[in-house]
C-alpha cells in the first residue's frame, strides 16, 4: 500500500526539541524528493522544508531556517529535527512526496500534531 | 515571494450545484506550477489538479482547472456530498519555495 505515516509529535515546552519521523511504504522512497508541510490549528498550509532523493539538496522556509533540519535514511524514513521550538510552531506536520518535474505534492501522510506550550 | 489569494473565503452551495473557486497570484505564475488540493475535515490534503489543468490519478472529471498568468480557477460541477471541504491552490516559485493560498471552504447551504 502506498502511504506515508508520520510520528513523533507531542507536547514540548518553548525552547525545546522534537524529532518527527515519516515512514514510507509502497513506492521507491529512495528515488523520491520529500517535504514537510505544516498547518497551524484552524489555519492554512505552510511549506516547511524539502530534501532531494540523495539528500544533496535541502531548503527551508525562512520561519524555520536555522532551527529545523530535514534528513532521510536510504531505505524508507524521512525526519525533521526541530530545535528552539516556539509557540508559533504549533501545528499538524505533514510529510509529503514531491513530484520533481512540476513540483507538486502528490502523496501526503495523515500528519502528527506538535504543540509548543509551557 | 508570490502571494496566492483565494476567493471567496466560503462558498455555500447545495449538492448538485456547481462551484467556481478563484486563485489569484500577486505576480505571474507558470501554469505548469499551479496545483489544487482538497482537504476534508480531519484529513490530510489530497492532490486534485496539477499543471493548472491536469487531474490527478483517481480524481473524477467533475473537477476541472483552468487559468494562466495570475488568475486560476477550480470548477466543481454537480457537487457531491463528499466535495464539501476546503480547497487550496499552491504554486512553486523556484528558489525553491512553495506557497499556498489561504483556502476556500465549500459548505452545504
Amino acid at each position: 500500500q502506498v502511504q506515508l505515516v508520520e510520528s513523533g509529535g507531542g507536547l514540548v515546552k518553548p525552547g525545546g526539541s522534537l524529532r518527527l519521523s515519516c515512514a514510507a511504504s509502497g513506492f521507491m522512497f529512495r528515488n523520491s524528493y520529500m517535504s514537510w508541510i505544516r498547518q497551524a490549528p484552524g489555519k492554512g498550509l505552510e511549506w516547511v522544508s524539502y530534501i532531494s532523493a540523495r539528500s544533496t539538496y535541502t531548503d527551508y522556509a525562512d520561519s524555520v531556517k536555522g532551527r529545523f533540519t530535514i534528513s532521510r535514511d536510504n531505505v524508507d524514513t524521512l525526519y525533521l529535527q526541530m530545535n528552539s521550538l516556539r509557540a508559533e510552531d504549533t501545528a499538524v506536520y505533514y510529510c509529503a512526496r514531491l513530484e520533481r518535474e512540476v513540483w507538486y505534492f502528490d502523496l501526503w501522510g495523515r500528519g502528527t500534531l506538535v504543540t509548543v506550550s509551557s | 515571494e508570490v502571494v496566492l489569494t483565494q476567493s471567496p473565503g466560503t462558498l455555500s452551495l447545495s449538492p448538485g450545484e456547481s462551484a467556481t473557486l478563484s486563485c489569484r497570484a500577486s505576480q505571474s505564475v507558470s501554469s505548469s506550477y499551479l496545483a489544487w488540493y482538497q482537504q476534508s475535515p480531519g484529513q490530510a490534503p489530497r492532490l486534485l489538479i496539477y499543471g493548472s489543468t491536469s487531474r490527478a490519478t483517481g480524481i473524477p472529471d467533475r473537477f476541472s482547472g483552468s487559468g494562466s498568468g495570475t488568475d486560476f480557477t477550480l470548477t466543481i460541477s454537480k457537487l457531491e456530498p463528499e466535495d464539501f471541504a476546503v480547497y487550496y491552490c499552491q504554486q512553486y516559485g523556484g528558489s525553491p519555495t512553495w506557497t499556498f493560498g489561504q483556502g476556500t471552504k465549500v459548505e452545504i447551504k
